[in-house]
């Protein structure tokens, strides 16, 4: 069974690019996060969707971010333009659940380099 | 807003020694998850507490959440290899932000 699937795995790209993450939660999963991974910083929840609606942004960082989730198995993290400190590890995770009280799955991640 | 501190940030044990981490949040909590995160890796759901003064175990792990829900800790007894990583909590209280905290890094000298 395949779990959180995110691409592309590793980003490198110039500062003023949009780079784009791909996430395909687990299948007959309702809720999926974005989360920013960075050493000062740790582990935030930037966004969360259930049922593929956006319920809580307040993590997300700038009007640069932007995250979609059209349908129940795919969802994009955005950011226009990039600048080097955004480059960080994104992990996109999904539950069972609603809300915050579910064991949450989380992918690979994306390593993203702004330069 | 919601805070989650976690200490020691680092701790290095001898391979058969316990280990614990605690996890301390400025608010109330209505549950609290505990994550580990292999060197290069992403975090792996452990075991979620949502009673006061709950206390869980999975083999050599014992968790355990306060009795005002406020802090809550992560002991493993006689630590392996196998448990090196990083121990992070995440806490959630009802119209408040899901926070994780900074970690504990765990190495396992054999």
């Amino acid at each position: 069974d395949a779990g959180v699937i995110q691409s592309p795995r590793h980003e490198v790209t110039e500062m003023g690019q949009e780079v784009t993450l791909r996430c395909k939660p687990i299948s007959g999963h309702n809720s999926l996060f974005w989360y920013r991974q960075t050493m000062m910083r740790g582990l935030e929840l930037l966004i969360y969707f259930n049922n593929n609606v956006p319920i809580d942004d307040s993590g997300m960082p700038e009007d640069r971010f932007s995250a979609k989730m059209p349908n129940a198995s795919f969802s994009t993290l955005k950011i226009q333009p990039s600048e080097p400190r955004d480059s960080a590890v994104y992990f996109c995770a999904s539950s069972l659940g609603a809300g915050l009280r579910s064991e949450q799955y989380f992918g690979p991640g994306t390593r993203l380099t702004v330069t | 807003g919601q805070q989650v501190m976690q200490i020691p940030q680092y701790q290095h044990v001898q391979e058969g020694e316990d280990f614990t981490t605690y996890c301390n949040s400025s608010t109330t909590l209505s549950n609290i998850q505990w994550y580990k995160q292999r060197p290069g890796g992403h975090p792996v759901f452990l075991i979620q507490l949502v009673k006061s003064g709950e206390v869980k175990k999975q083999k050599r792990l014992t968790f355990q959440f306060g009795e005002a829900k406020k802090n809550s800790s992560l002991h493993i007894t006689a630590t392996q290899t196998t448990d090196v990583g990083t121990y992070f909590c995440a806490g959630y209280n009802y119209g408040q932000n899901f926070v994780f905290g900074p970690g504990t890094r765990l190495s396992v000298l054999p």
